[in-house]
Formats: C-alpha cells, sequence, structure tokens
C-alpha cells in the first residue's frame, strides 16, 4: 500500500504567518492528492483536489503544488479559523487501498 | 443539498458485531461513478479508510480489515451499511461516512458529522 508521510506532525505559528506543509508518498501518484482541515470534534472538510484545485468556497489563501512523490500544502496568511489538523490523502491507487497522511495540527503560538 | 449521517450503537461489547448505517441525500448511489466509504479516526489519531461501495455495486476494503469488514448499500433506502466483527477495544473511534462523487473525482467531497464507538466490556 501507499504509505503517505507528512511533516510536521505539528506546528506553531501566528496569525499572518505564511505556513507549508508536506506531505511525501512512498511511491509516485502522479497528482492525485488531496488536502482535509479537520477542526475538534468536526469531520474533516475538502480543500484542495488533484493536488492544487482548489475546492470550490474555500479560501484562496490555501493553495496545493506537487506531485509524483513530493506535495505542499501552503496557507500564504494564517488566520484565526485555520488551526486545525490537515491530511493528505491519496487516490491513485482507487478504488484501492485509499490512504491518509497522519496529520499536521497547526496550533496558535 | 448533500448531506451523510451515521448511526449505529455508541457501546459495543469486545468480540461483538458492529453495525453501522449512513444514511444520505441529495445524491443517488445508482449514479455512475458515485461511490461510499467508511473512514474511522480513533480517538486523537490519524484517519483511516476502511470499506468502499461503488454505484455498480462492487466493493473494496483494508487489506488489514478485510476479514472482519463487510459494505452493503440499499440504493432504494439512500444507505450504505457497515458490519465489522469480533470488536476490541482497539477499534474504538469516531467512525465517518464520506462520499466520492464520480470516477474522476476520486476524492472525498461530503462527510458525514461521525458517529464515536466505543468498544468496552
Amino acid at each position: 500500500a501507499i504509505q503517505l508521510t507528512q511533516s510536521p506532525s505539528s506546528l506553531s505559528a501566528s496569525v499572518g504567518d505564511r505556513v507549508t506543509i508536506t506531505c511525501r508518498a512512498s511511491q509516485g501518484i502522479s497528482s492525485a492528492l488531496a488536502w482535509y482541515q479537520q477542526k475538534p470534534g468536526k469531520a474533516p472538510k475538502l480543500l484542495i483536489y488533484d493536488a492544487s484545485s482548489l475546492e470550490s468556497g474555500v479560501p484562496s489563501r490555501f493553495s496545493g503544488s506537487g506531485s509524483g512523490t513530493d506535495f505542499t500544502l501552503t496557507i500564504s496568511s494564517l488566520q484565526p479559523e485555520d488551526f486545525a489538523t490537515y491530511y493528505c490523502q491519496q487516490f491513485n491507487s482507487y478504488p484501492h487501498r485509499l490512504t491518509f497522511g497522519g496529520g499536521t495540527k497547526v496550533e496558535i503560538k | 443539498q448533500v448531506t451523510l449521517r451515521e448511526s449505529g450503537p455508541a457501546l459495543v461489547k469486545p468480540t461483538q458485531t458492529l453495525t453501522l448505517t449512513c444514511t444520505f441525500s441529495g445524491f443517488s448511489l445508482s449514479t455512475s461513478g458515485m461511490c461510499v466509504s467508511w473512514i474511522r479516526q480513533p480517538p486523537g489519531k490519524a484517519l483511516e479508510w476502511l470499506a468502499l461501495i461503488d454505484w455498480d455495486d462492487d466493493k473494496y476494503y483494508s487489506t488489514s480489515l478485510k476479514t472482519r469488514l463487510t459494505i452493503s448499500k440499499d440504493t432504494s433506502k439512500n444507505q450504505v451499511v457497515l458490519t465489522m466483527t469480533n470488536m476490541d477495544p482497539v477499534d474504538t473511534a469516531t467512525y465517518y461516512c464520506a462520499r466520492i462523487p464520480s470516477e474522476v473525482e476520486r476524492w472525498f467531497d461530503y462527510w458525514g458529522q461521525g458517529t464515536l464507538v466505543t468498544v468496552s466490556s
């Protein structure tokens, strides 16, 4: 199964900071990657699909990049509502063995 | 408006079988390409994909849990059911159902709110 490794596992940042989260796949997955945001006690919310496409309604401060094995989620200017945990997910092996990364918790500095 | 809602027992005993139901609206699981999946999340841990059923009634399972899982659908009731046998305390988690909208859009675009299942005697 394709494994996804996110880094860092947690980070502290201030409002207005630029934040970058990386996701590395154990083998090439083309652009078959999505990013989700999860707040405590809530279901994940889709942010980015196909590695770099912004889901409708998601603020433009969120962006995704990468292909193959290395991917990045960037928040250009962190807002108070962005403090959450972020997960990457690959669907290259769809419909088999869909996998998620271990998550990155973004906390307030 | 697409919605999904999970239902099932909040508490099960070890060795029992868990049955969860995902009731959805705003789409049809008979639409070509449409899928519904189950995903779980132990407290404080990451998301784990469990199973998927598609519009054509094809079923796919997590390799590690395959022997314990069964997914099924009732298109007329707009429901997807997941059963997990031989429950263990390590299966304590919030269980989510989520939609994959097509064979091209293979990501989870809508999620239920989740249901917490605790395994304890």
